[in-house]
């Protein structure tokens, strides 16, 4: 099976702009998940996508969105873009073990604001 | 809230020698899972633990799911530079919330 991918690995924008990235799950799942990773604030939860509708959401501002379409892909975007965006955006991709989720991640995305 | 505290923040060991990672919670978990990262990349899922006491083998690594279900720890024998990355635990919640900690960073020195 292919493994989940993110596009595009790199971006640089200037604040102000908006983003959007993209996911495609692992065939067959159908949740997912999408967490920014900064060096200091490590791995943060933004929202997670379910059967197209969001399921749990983060404790990040409005800017970011995101949404999920009826083949499972999955976009995020981010509008009015500030210097402290600067992050790896990471998605996943969930499948069950038992009671357990266990998650699959992309490579991400490098967003860069200048 | 939920706390997820990894320890030690960063280890740098010599190739050949053994180490122990760890990870504890402030609230009882239902699973818990340990990732590997390299810079540049996404985490990698390295083993899911979901029973109290339960053991887990891959290869020189060695997972350990605490009895009381609130920590964990990582033990990797006879480390080699390959095992260089960051190590994150990340507990799941019955209701399906994962939280990540922040991980160890590991350099093993050939």
């Amino acid at each position: 099976k292919a493994g989940v991918t993110q596009t595009p690995r790199y971006l640089i924008k200037t604040r102000g702009q908006q983003v959007t990235l993209s996911c495609s799950p692992i065939s067959g799942h159908r949740s997912v998940s999408w967490y920014q990773q900064t060096p200091g604030q490590g791995l943060q939860f933004l929202f997670e996508y379910f059967s197209e509708t969001q399921r749990n959401k983060g404790n990040f501002p409005g800017r970011f969105s995101g949404r999920q379409f009826s083949n499972s892909r999955s976009e995020m975007n981010v509008s009015t873009l500030e210097l402290g965006d600067s992050a790896l955006y990471l998605c996943a991709s969930s499948s069950r073990l038992g009671e357990a989720k266990e998650q699959f991640f992309g490579p991400g995305t490098r967003l860069t604001v200048l | 809230t939920q706390l997820l505290e990894q320890s030690p923040q960063f280890l740098s060991i010599q190739e050949g020698e053994n180490l122990t990672v760890y990870c504890n919670s402030s609230s009882v978990f239902s699973s818990l899972q340990w990732y590997r990262q390299e810079p540049g990349e996404g985490p990698v899922l390295l083993v899911t633990v979901v029973t109290g006491g339960e053991v887990k083998k891959l290869k020189r690594l060695t997972f350990q799911f605490g009895d009381a279900r609130k920590d964990s720890s990582l033990h990797i024998t006879a480390a080699q530079p390959g095992d260089t990355g960051l190590y994150l635990c990340a507990q799941g919640n019955r209701d399906d919330k994962i939280i990540f900690g922040k991980g160890t960073r590991l350099h093993i020195l050939p």
